[in-house]
């Protein structure tokens, strides 16, 4: 069982916006800055996309951004592409002796 | 640029020892500028952490394995190394390795997997 809730899916059209959400508690999600989230395409290696709940790595589109408000964190991203169809998970770091936690994953898919 | 890649037993048998090895290049395990760490996917389900190591060799495994997991360095190599005892078919999963920045609490760097099948 998943430490975060993420809804299992979300679509969108082209150039349209989406916003995944990402459910924890005041364990994790609402005491620290320390959101993560990750791109994973079919069959690869999971790819760092937001990191501190709002920072984006070098290299990474600013069509995505994060934010948080409370217990849940959010990726949005702007300008839908057919490229951004994959699984996106959040995570957390945790006061529980977990340490790290993850969401349940969501799948984009661009129609 | 780290570049992390994984090796080691692709199908054990239960109760069997898991054992993977994660060779490193662009950069030195021992710089204490990362600690090292275990992250699993079963088919078609979520991440999970399995624990990491620091250059000074001290370890953090997640509680619900902690009993059968051993993370270790090999400077020499310039690898990090999992070890999972007594596997049971619920431990059949991709094993990757990923790394995280001292000060940081992401995972920046990952290899791209390997996957443990665990069948009788």
């Amino acid at each position: 069982q998943s430490a975060l809730t993420q809804p299992a899916s979300v679509s969108g059209s082209p150039g349209q916006s989406i916003t995944i959400s990402c459910t924890g508690t005041s364990s994790d999600v609402g005491n620290y800055n320390y959101v993560s989230w990750y791109q994973q395409h079919p069959g690869k290696a999971p790819k760092l996309m937001i990191f501190d709940v709002s920072n984006r790595p070098s290299g990474v589109s600013n069509r995505f951004s994060g934010s948080k408000s409370g217990n849940t964190a959010s990726l949005t991203i702007s300008g839908l592409q057919a490229e951004d169809e994959a699984d996106y998970y959040c995570c957390s770091y945790t006061s529980s002796s977990t340490l790290y936690g993850f969401g349940s994953g969501t799948k984009v898919t661009v129609l | 640029q780290l570049q992390l890649q994984e090796s080691g037993s692709g199908l054990l048998k239960p109760s069997q020892t898991l054992s993977l090895t994660c060779a490193v290049s662009g950069g030195s395990i021992s710089s204490g500028a990362y600690s090292w760490s275990w992250i699993r996917q079963p088919p078609g389900k979520g991440l999970e952490w399995i624990g990491y190591i620091y250059d000074s060799g001290s370890t953090y495994y997640n509680p619900s394995l902690k009993s059968r997991v051993t993370i270790s360095v090999d400077r020499s190599k310039n690898q990090v190394s999992l070890k999972l005892s007594s596997v049971t078919a619920a431990d059949t999963a991709v094993y990757y390795c990923a790394s995280l920045a001292l000060g940081e609490f992401h995972f920046d760097f990952w290899g791209q997997g390997t996957l443990v099948a665990v069948s009788s």
